[in-house]
């Protein structure tokens, strides 16, 4: 069953220290999603790219946060410098369209210490 | 392992008795609805979608009900299993296509 990989799937970095997140939808899809979850919260939307365009960074801290899919498939999003507030689940998510079923990864456990 | 329902509304069920989720939503541009499933430490799990020209959508011993006239999700789930035990969210897109998630509801099966 073809699924949404993401890697690492934990990380612990310094505060002021770069990370970066990877993020290979399922393979045809045009739209990719990235979400920030902090415990006991639900998903907020990051980014959201259809093909290699970004469509939606509104909620993206421009400041330290970058996301790119070059080609249109698979994408990374970095954090430079990161803060202690920056810890959190890291959820990409795929789907054929907008307004079709996003199906997510498993995530990446960011902690920032 | 780490718990994504702390500060979340419980719903403790007994086993085989029916769960019934409610979500409710503000933004009545809303087309499109999804309910997920989390487990601890998983990303979320799609489980069924309906769209806004619809009142009832029926899965495997799902249901998700909607109400557009008080914005109103429900998603109910018949025979609870244990392996039900997760948080559940609804999402929602609008004309603006983001894909925004809703508070979540820990349900919690009593064995």
């Amino acid at each position: 069953e073809a699924e949404v990989a993401q890697s690492p799937r934990y990380k612990i970095t310094e505060k002021s220290q770069a990370v970066a997140f990877w993020c290979d939808p399922i393979s045809g899809h045009a739209t990719l999603y990235w979400y920030r979850q902090i415990l006991g919260q639900g998903p907020e939307l990051l980014v959201q790219f259809q093909d290699e365009s970004v469509v939606d960074d509104s909620q993206l801290p421009k400041d330290r946060f970058s996301a790119e899919r070059l080609k249109g498939v698979d994408s990374t999003l970095k954090i430079q410098p990161a803060e202690l507030g920056d810890s959190a689940m890291y959820l990409c998510a795929s789907s054929l369209a907008v307004n079709t079923e996003a199906f997510f990864g498993q995530g990446t456990r960011l902690t920032v210490v | 392992g780490e718990s994504v329902g702390l500060h979340l509304p419980t719903l403790s069920v007994q086993e085989g008795d029916n769960s019934i989720i409610n979500c409710a939503y503000s933004n009545s541009a809303s087309d499109y609805f999804i309910w997920y499933k989390q487990e601890s430490g998983k990303g979320p799990q799609f489980i069924i979608d309906i769209r806004s020209n619809m009142d009832k959508r029926q899965g495997q011993r799902v249901t998700v009900l909607l109400n557009k006239t008080v914005k109103h999700l429900s998603l109910q789930i018949a025979a609870t299993q244990p392996g039900d035990s997760a948080v559940y969210f609804c999402a929602e897109t609008s004309g603006n296509n983001r894909l925004a998630f809703g508070k979540g509801n820990q349900v919690v099966v009593i064995p």
